[in-house]
């Protein structure tokens, strides 16, 4: 069974360095093609892709966020780290990890975690 | 980025009706659009990959095509378990953008 889960906090305040963590189970990230992205929706707003990572640690960041975003991960401990840095309330957001089903011709969030909720506020 | 803007921007509609959603891409995107089912509080749920192809385990009533920039999204007859948000998202170029959403309630 394919699982995700995003664990953080719930509170950061402006200016500071978000960190999130994915820790995963039923599959691998060291083997091709795989991939997991980190997706975010603010409340009452649509969906925000963020940034992915590739089982060859190929990386691929929101051409907004980019300066602000690193994606990373961890195969031996399955987790896959999302650091946000300078936070500010617009990034007041539900934060989703997700499974990529790629293959040619074809590229989809598959699975999904359960989202962790981000509150920034002084 | 590609910009992807679905209509109508909300709908009602009663148990037993279809019900068809439609999402428009800013160019051409051959048939790279997944589409979501969000419950509330809930994550997002694949229901449709490339365009017209049903994920498994998703009811039959559920169903995709469109190629290009113009896509849809159809439930042959509404349940009440399908009250949600629902997203299209394209996967030709990145970053993936979604569609604004749309809230289906049902009457």
């Amino acid at each position: 069974q394919v699982t995700l889960r995003e664990s953080g906090p719930a509170l950061v305040k402006p200016t500071q360095t978000l960190t999130l963590t994915c820790t995963f189970s039923g599959f691998s990230l060291t083997t091709g093609p795989m991939s997991v992205s980190w997706i975010r929706q603010p409340p009452g707003k649509a969906l925000e892709w963020l940034a992915r990572i590739d089982w060859d640690d190929d990386k691929y960041y929101s051409r907004s966020l980019r300066t602000r975003l690193t994606i990373s991960k961890d195969t031996s401990e399955k987790q896959v780290v999302l650091t946000m840095t300078n936070m500010d309330p617009v990034d007041t957001a539900t934060y989703y990890c997700a499974r990529q089903r790629t293959s040619v011709g074809s590229d989809a969030f598959d699975i999904w975690g359960q989202g962790t909720m981000v509150t920034v506020s002084s | 980025d590609i910009q992807m803007t679905q209509s109508p921007s909300s709908l009602s509609a009663s148990v037993g009706d279809r019900v068809t959603i439609t999402c428009q891409a800013s160019q051409d995107i051959s048939n790279y659009v997944n589409w979501y089912q969000q419950k509330s509080g809930k994550a997002p749920k694949l229901l449709i990959y490339d365009a017209s192809n049903l994920e498994t385990g998703v009811p039959s009533r559920f169903s995709g095509s469109g190629s290009g920039t113009d896509f849809s999204f159809t439930i042959s007859s509404l349940q009440p378990e399908d009250t949600a948000t629902y997203y299209c998202q394209q996967y030709d170029s990145l970053p993936y953008t979604f569609g604004q959403g749309i809230k289906l309630e049902i009457k």
